[in-house]
């Protein structure tokens, strides 16, 4: 168990569609990072929050967006959803820079 | 920019047999490197890391060591069980950048009959 929760585990909704995932990170880690892992595409870097800020973007679409709360959860938001953007979303956090411990991961189907 | 190259999989051995999974590298400066696996049905788990060259990971009987001259960091274990099938993930974090992303390979699954 690494101390990173997620919920759901699961989500099935339809295109058009808009779903929130929910990260809580391990005690006392400020930084929340999201992951999209895709048969096609691999695992991809999304998203990092810090302490409240975004710190930085990778190849997150414009139609998703995500937030870190005061106490330091996050949530990442889903909306327009396409057949495309099913996939396994992962959280990771971390004190700082280098070892990042995952979450279970929510796995949306869009169908 | 960033990137890492792992050998593709499937990759099938029999119990007790000797794995090397091969893993290379492009980064400025002086990443750390990772080894993530991902069992069925479940999250990444860090297996192992190294910060700096000449450094060697262990964990689990699996190890890996960072070779700056070659930029590599290939994961080894003597004598694999079945218990070990799974995706097996390296990665890097670079440390020239402000974010603390982690820049993966695309994965090789392992298959270990028993």
């Amino acid at each position: 168990d690494s101390g990173v929760t997620q919920t759901p585990k699961h989500l099935i909704t339809a295109t058009g569609q808009r779903v929130t995932l929910r990260c809580s990170p391990r005690s006392g880690d400020l930084s929340v990072y999201w992951y999209q892992q895709s048969l096609d595409q691999g695992l991809q870097f999304l998203i990092q929050y810090y302490n409240g800020e975004e710190r930085a973007k990778g190849n997150i679409l414009e139609r998703f967006s995500a937030q870190q709360f005061p106490d330091l959860h996050s949530e990442l938001n889903l909306s327009s959803l396409e057949l495309g953007d099913s996939a396994l979303y992962f959280c990771a956090s971390s004190v700082g820079k280098d070892t990042q411990y995952f979450g279970p991961g929510t796995r949306l189907t869009v169908l | 920019g960033d990137s890492v190259t792992q050998m593709e999989g499937p990759v099938t051995l029999s119990e007790e047999a000797f794995l090397t999974i091969n893993c290379t590298y492009t980064a400025t400066g002086y990443p750390s490197l990772f080894w993530y696996v991902q069992y069925p049905g479940e999250g990444l788990q860090l297996l192992l890391k190294a910060t700096k060259a000449d450094d060697k990971g262990s964990n689990k009987g699996f190890e890996a060591t960072y070779r700056k001259e070659t930029t590599s960091f290939h994961l080894e274990k003597g004598s694999v069980q079945v218990s070990d099938s799974a995706v097996y993930f390296c990665a890097l974090s670079g440390r020239e950048n402000r974010d603390d992303k982690i820049i993966f390979g695309k994965g090789t699954r392992l298959h270990i009959l028993p």
